[in-house]
């Protein structure tokens, strides 16, 4: 347990279905994040929430709609999704990033 | 600019070879921090290391060491010994504060027994 808890594992969503990610975290963290992990890319770093309030959009599609309704849970919302949205979706926490992130085990998104 | 590079995109080692994974950083800022995590095949990013900009301090722990390099930006990852659970993609990231936070694109490690 890594005090990062993402559901669910696995996902396989068709184009023009909806479905949401889900992140909890225990730590008392007032931070989190979505990162997006692509075969052979680097991390992408997709939204940041502190204390709730999104600090940070990184030109994410609008098909990636996050919600935060407090510090420790978090969620990305998906709709109309495309293929080459497939990847490794994981969710981080931090206090204030310089101790670093702890990151939860990744839903593992296929688009079909 | 802000840039992590790890040049080694796999590499593959026998068990029990001293394998170092490179990290080359690119900031103009003075205060920064680096990071190494490791990502196993269960998925979820391990925090391993932080070091300040301020403190080029080598470090070990255990059978990990880390050499931090101002002069030539690198921030260096050392495995003696090398084990089969050390095998993972290992990322060198940079940081600033919780919305600065760049990661390099990672190193496959294989470790053969």
């Amino acid at each position: 347990e890594t005090g990062v808890t993402q559901t669910p594992r696995h996902l396989v969503m068709g184009m023009t279905n909806k479905k949401s990610l889900k992140c909890e975290q225990h730590l008392g963290h007032n931070a989190m994040y979505w990162y997006k992990q692509s075969a052979k890319k680097p991390l992408e770093l997709m939204f940041v929430y502190n204390f709730k309030e999104q600090t940070e959009n990184n030109s994410v599609p609008s098909r990636f709609s996050p919600e935060c309704p407090n510090s420790s849970h978090l969620f990305l919302h998906l709709h109309t999704l495309q293929p080459e949205d497939s990847a490794l979706y994981l969710c981080a926490s931090s206090q204030d990033g310089l101790e670093g992130y702890t990151f939860g085990s990744g839903t593992r998104l296929t688009v079909v | 600019a802000q840039k992590v590079t790890q040049a080694q995109t796999e590499i593959s080692v026998v068990e029990k070879e001293d394998v170092t994974l490179d990290c080359v950083y690119e900031t103009r800022d003075t205060t920064y921090y680096l990071f190494w995590y490791k990502q196993p095949p269960s998925g979820e990013l391990v925090f391993l290391i932080r070091r300040n900009s301020f403190d080029e301090q080598n470090e070990i722990s255990g059978r990990y060491s880390w050499n931090f390099q101002k002069s030539t930006s690198s921030f260096n990852f050392t495995i003696t010994a090398s084990q089969v659970v050390d095998s993972a993609v290992y990322f060198c990231a940079l940081g600033y504060n919780f919305n600065k936070f760049y990661f390099g694109s990672g190193t496959k490690l294989n470790v053969k027994p």
